[in-house]
């Protein structure tokens, strides 16, 4: 079936370094979502692309739907980041939704 | 302008009772979405909507789980007899078929005792 294999599934930073996430995609979707749960459990929606790139902030996000991945970038990385981060994406044949698995990312001073 | 509404926002239950969710979508969005979000997972989808047929519905437990949207606009999600297995954060959203990102509401936590 549709799957969105997301990496890694945890990741510690320190205070002012970067990394980035990454969902791979089984079948072609036509968009993909980012959202970090909150400590509420609600998901923000962080950005939702149909192509290329963008940019908020101290994060980034590209989707390549020909070559079947998303990532995300988190630069100069806060305590505040601190969270699940989900990818979603948008199957192109049947617009179902799919999410990752999730990274559990830990900022450390 | 209003985002996804759910209620009830926190649910918890006996095993065997049985609960209803309610979603009220973005208006004018024709598909809406189910979500099941167990702790420390990411969100499965249960059904969704365009309108008011079902879509897919293949990864809802047919047996206990039930989901209505019979106008096109809001929609009830029912657990009969539920499960210590069901506990759960219960998402909906919504948007426009082929358009748009998928707006999601708060969810409803259910806790099965």
């Amino acid at each position: 079936g549709d799957q969105v294999e997301q990496s890694p599934s945890a990741l510690s930073l320190h205070e002012g370094t970067g990394s980035a996430l990454r969902c791979n995609f089984t079948t072609t979707m036509r968009a993909v979502q980012w959202f970090r749960k909150n400590s509420r459990g609600s998901l923000i929606n962080l950005f939702y692309l149909a192509s290329g790139t963008k940019e908020n902030g101290r994060l980034k996000s590209a989707f390549d739907s020909k070559e079947r991945y998303s990532t995300l970038h988190i630069r100069d990385a806060q305590l505040e980041d601190s969270g699940t981060y989900f990818c979603a994406a948008v199957c192109s044949n049947t617009n179902k939704v799919v999410f990752g698995t999730g990274t559990r990312l830990q900022v450390l001073p | 302008e209003a985002g996804v509404t759910q209620s009830p926002r926190y649910a918890v239950l006996q095993e065997g009772q049985a609960v209803s969710f309610w979603c009220d979508p973005i208006s004018g969005h024709d598909t809406l979405y189910w979500y099941q979000q167990p702790r420390d997972q990411g969100p499965q989808l249960l059904v969704y909507f365009r309108d008011e047929a079902v879509i897919d519905n293949s990864q809802l437990p047919s047996d206990r789980f039930s989901a209505v949207r019979p106008k096109g606009t809001n929609s009830t999600l029912k657990i009969q007899s539920a499960k210590q297995g069901d506990t759960a954060t219960y998402l909906c959203a919504s948007s426009f078929y082929n358009n748009q990102a998928p707006l999601f509401g708060e969810g409803t936590r259910l806790s099965v005792l």
